[in-house]
């Protein structure tokens, strides 16, 4: 149980293009969705939090303009690299958590694997 | 600034032996405490995670954790060359946004046959 899908696995654009990571909860209902960067031997970086229904909330120094997450449903949320560059280049990893609780453990898809050239 | 702190490593362990990760972290209102394994090039998996003083136990894992000392490990025991991988250790905070998983920068685990 508790399966997390990430879509697509790899993307290679080039500069100035949009670029759509799909997250979806394949076997619970996701009230809170969190979407994470990480860059070569660093840890996970928290983007932003996106609960159901509302607007995500960014992490400091994010540009909520530029990173567009939108969670329609308690199974899917996306996030848009809008007028992606070479330094946006990263592994984008969201994860999903069936509660509110803070006690409950979040589930990881698999990431997006982002280079642009 | 809400901290996770970890040994990057890395720590080289023989097959079947113990392998001990530890954690501080610098938030004393995080409640719960998570470690996860990251294969490279992939996404972190659920190992264990706790929430209570003192030790929890899951096969071959142990987490322990001291709220007291802000301080969270994992055991394994009879570790396996499949055991190697970075692990890890993430706090529950809370911000702004409600909670989210804050994580260390991963300690790196090899085990030797």
């Amino acid at each position: 149980g508790a399966v997390v899908s990430q879509h697509p696995s790899w993307v290679i654009c080039k500069s100035g293009t949009s670029v759509k990571i799909e997250c979806r909860s394949l076997d619970f209902q996701a009230t809170t969705m969190f979407w994470y960067r990480q860059f070569p031997k660093q840890s996970l970086m928290l983007m932003a939090t996106s609960n159901e229904g509302s607007k995500a909330t960014y992490e400091q120094g994010v540009e909520k303009d530029k990173f567009l997450i939108n969670h329609a449903s308690l199974t899917l949320s996306t996030l848009t690299v809008t007028s992606a560059h070479p330094e946006d280049s990263s592994f984008y990893i969201c994860s999903a958590r069936a509660s509110h609780s803070s006690n409950q453990p979040q589930h990881f898809g698999d990431g997006t694997r982002l280079s642009i050239l | 600034q809400k901290e996770v702190e970890q040994n990057s490593g890395p720590l080289s362990v023989p097959e079947g032996a113990i392998a001990s990760l530890n954690c501080t972290y610098s938030d004393r209102g995080s409640q719960s405490f998570f470690w996860y394994r990251q294969y490279s090039g992939k996404s972190p998996e659920l190992i264990m995670f706790i929430y209570s003083n003192g030790d929890k136990e899951d096969g071959r894992f142990t987490a322990q954790l001291n709220k007291a000392s802000q301080y969270v490990s994992l055991l394994i025991r009879d570790s396996q060359p499949s055991d190697s991988a970075t692990y890890l250790c993430a706090a529950h905070i809370t911000d702004q946004a409600g909670t989210a998983l804050i994580f260390g920068k991963g300690t790196t685990l090899s085990v030797s046959s």
